[in-house]
């Protein structure tokens, strides 16, 4: 199994300014993966963080607004850019290995409200 | 994308058997089919996941029809820890059918453990 840690756990920010959320993994990992999960709803994927390579990003989110990077293995950053407090979310990353039949782990998330 | 279908809620009396159904009539024969629980403010836990035999581990039984257009998660014997929102996920597929590394998340079924 894989132990994911998120910084911060936690954030308030004012609008129209940018955070940067950590996530690091304990081992390395093929498949880094970064969620959105509304207030009582499910999660929603944002993007794949590709080692090396610009992420690919699902429908309804682009890079301006969420840029990642994923300088190696272990370690990806997702930055929200210009919040609003549509951005108020618990924002979630995912790790796993390649191939059918491999599980993901989960961060406990940040839980990010934007004032 | 191979669509999963979940009741929105189930209660369960503390210590009985929790059966959870999930329908997956379009699935197709190489795509898995993944339980992950997501207790209230943490990350998703995985449980299990099975292919066509069905599959126990030490939280849980996956039970696949034979057909594999669906399936039953059991808990044997539930707890109030168990109370949590159960995800089943069949992971995605591109159009010319070679499977991706993306967990979609669904609705989900919240389950409520009554003492």
């Amino acid at each position: 199994s894989a132990v994911i840690s998120q910084k911060p756990s936690r954030d308030i920010c004012q609008r129209g300014t940018s955070l940067t959320i950590q996530c690091q993994v304990d081992s390395q990992v093929t498949m880094m993966f970064w969620y959105r999960q509304q207030p009582g709803q499910s999660l929603t994927l944002i993007a794949t963080a590709n080692q090396g390579s610009e992420a690919t990003y699902e429908s309804g989110f682009v890079i301006d607004k969420f840029p990642i990077s994923r300088p190696n293995l272990t370690f990806s950053t997702l930055t929200v850019s210009n919040m609003s407090p549509e951005d108020s979310s618990i924002y979630l990353c995912s790790a796993r290995g390649q191939g059918d039949g491999t599980e993901a782990f989960f961060g406990q998330g940040t839980r990010l409200t934007v004032v | 994308d191979a669509k999963t279908t979940q009741p929105t809620s189930m209660d369960c009396a503390e210590g009985r058997a929790a059966n959870l159904p999930c329908n997956h009539s379009t699935i197709s024969g190489n795509e898995y089919v993944y339980w992950y629980r997501q207790i209230h403010s943490q990350g998703p836990q995985y449980i299990i996941h099975g292919l066509k035999n069905n599959e126990t581990n030490e939280m849980a039984s996956l039970i696949i029809t034979e057909d594999r257009k669906s399936s039953t998660l059991i808990l044997p014997h539930a707890t109030l820890r168990d109370t949590a929102v159960y995800y089943c996920i069949v992971r995605v597929t591109t159009r010319y059918g070679g499977a991706t590394n993306k967990l979609i998340f669904g609705t989900g079924t919240l389950l409520a453990v009554q003492p």
